[in-house]
């Protein structure tokens, strides 16, 4: 079975504290995803990497930045966290598109961030 | 610019009902459409579609993609309070990434 954990269920900051979310997956994924949930606007993806290193944005990138040093992980990092980063943070990775089979995007639990 | 579109946004059912929910898609390089149910956690994978007219089902669930029409319905019959859940619909347009609907929320009443 595919696992994809998530370092925190629940985290409260403060506004300009820097936060990390960690994501880790065990089945040798390249692609790895970091999501925001809100109600009513969907998921939105925040960016995403297609291998060690390598990372690019997705449709609401700003506020936000990453980090991939080994394959199993990604981290998204919030500089200087606000108030209008409350949400659910939601990882996911899947194999390279193209490989049969493994098409589908495998979701950790989600860390709901409450910035105060 | 790609997009996805569900309905309804929330959707509240007796036991026993049947639903049908709604997602359309506009995607420049369609290759496939996939539903997720999310409860209290983290999404998951029900079904995936990329031919139209061939109906996928697991148990109560069903659903169909319409590539001329663009849009693609989950239905789901004889409905369980454990239905509840937020149905999510997205496509995967090639890029490598999906692009996901709003979500539908169903809360079922026993």
């Amino acid at each position: 079975d595919v696992k994809v954990t998530q370092s925190s269920r629940y985290l409260v900051k403060r506004t300009g504290e820097k936060v990390f979310l960690e994501c880790v997956q065990d089945m040798d994924h390249e692609n790895m995803f970091w999501y925001r949930q809100d109600p009513g606007l969907g998921l939105r993806l925040i960016y995403f990497s297609y291998d060690v290193k390598m990372k690019e944005k997705g449709d609401i990138p700003e506020g936000y930045s990453v980090s991939r040093e080994k394959k199993e992980r990604f981290s998204l990092i919030l500089e200087s966290a606000s108030t209008n980063q409350t949400s659910m943070y939601l990882c996911a990775s899947t194999h390279r598109p193209g490989l049969a089979g493994e098409e589908t995007q495998y979701f950790g639990p989600g860390t709901r961030l409450l910035v105060l | 610019e790609d997009k996805v579109v569900q309905s309804p946004l929330s959707l509240v059912v007796h036991e026993g009902d049947t639903v049908t929910l709604n997602c359309s898609y506009e995607v420049t390089n369609f290759r496939s459409l996939l539903w997720y149910k999310q409860e209290k956690k983290a999404p998951t994978f029900l079904f995936m579609l990329t031919s139209s007219g061939i109906e996928k089902k697991s148990g109560r669930l069903s659903s169909i993609l319409d590539k001329k029409e663009l849009f693609s319905i989950l239905n789901i019959t004889a409905t369980q309070t454990g239905d509840s859940a937020i149905y999510l619909c997205a496509v995967d347009n090639q890029g490598g990434k999906l692009i996901f609907g709003q979500g539908t929320e169903l809360s079922v009443k026993p």
